[in-house]
């Protein structure tokens, strides 16, 4: 099992590109996460989908859209890229259990700079 | 979403016990407290996870007060490996026992030889 695989791992936009980060799982996982991670900073929740069919919003959801395409698949869209986008983004995915359980597995992250 | 407040950095030696202390003094009932590490230029991997009492795993202990307002992460012996940034996070279990985790700062932790 792959686990969480991200593409691209590295990317670097002008300010106004715009483009997909992908996320994929292959442990059936029913929900799935993006977060960001600024230098020094702890990770940041942009969105994320509990189950096929839904999404919704995180700490910082501004500037990005997602689309839970399948179970499997997760994306995350910069419309129109920003300086303060540059970050590390991190794709995560989970299964929840009765008693609190829910070890998200992460993936190994897209270095995104955006000049 | 409850917060909770940890130590910005820790030292300890090589093959010794350590003890990561967290603060979530406004945690509700229902809160469960998580606890995540980052090895540097990795993503977080899960730790260990509780309620109300204290658990053990393979990698770890988790204390947790009687009044819940704090808890402690313990490492029974420190090794190199365990260099990370290490995240105390309540977690809400919703509907579907699904949720999410909201990161805070995390306390580094060094381990010298």
């Amino acid at each position: 099992n792959a686990g969480v695989t991200q593409t691209p791992k590295f990317q670097v936009l002008k300010t106004g590109q715009s483009m997909t980060l992908q996320c994929a799982q292959d442990m059936n996982h029913n929900s799935m996460y993006w977060y960001r991670q600024d230098p020094g900073m702890g990770l940041r929740l942009i969105y994320y989908s509990a189950s096929e069919g839904t999404t919704d919003k995180g700490e910082v959801p501004n500037g990005y859209n997602v689309s839970r395409l399948n179970k499997r698949e997760f994306s995350l869209r910069l419309e129109s890229a920003a300086p303060s986008q540059t970050s590390v983004y991190f794709c995560a995915s989970s299964v929840s259990l009765a008693g609190g359980y829910n070890e998200q597995f992460f993936g190994p992250g897209t270095r995104l700079t955006v000049l | 979403d409850a917060k909770t407040t940890q130590p910005n950095s820790m030292e300890s030696n090589e093959e010794e016990p350590v003890h990561l202390p967290c603060n979530h003094s406004t945690i509700s009932g229902t809160d469960y407290i998580h606890w995540y590490r980052q090895l540097p230029s990795q993503g977080p991997e899960y730790v260990i996870h509780g309620l109300t009492s204290n658990v053990n795993n393979r990698m770890a202990s988790l204390a947790i007060a009687e009044d819940r307002k704090s808890s402690t992460l313990i490492l029974h012996r420190a090794t190199l490996r365990d260099a990370a940034v290490y995240y105390c996070i309540l977690f809400l279990q919703g509907s579907s026992n699904t949720g999410k985790l909201i990161f805070g700062q995390g306390t580094t932790l060094q381990v010298k030889p």
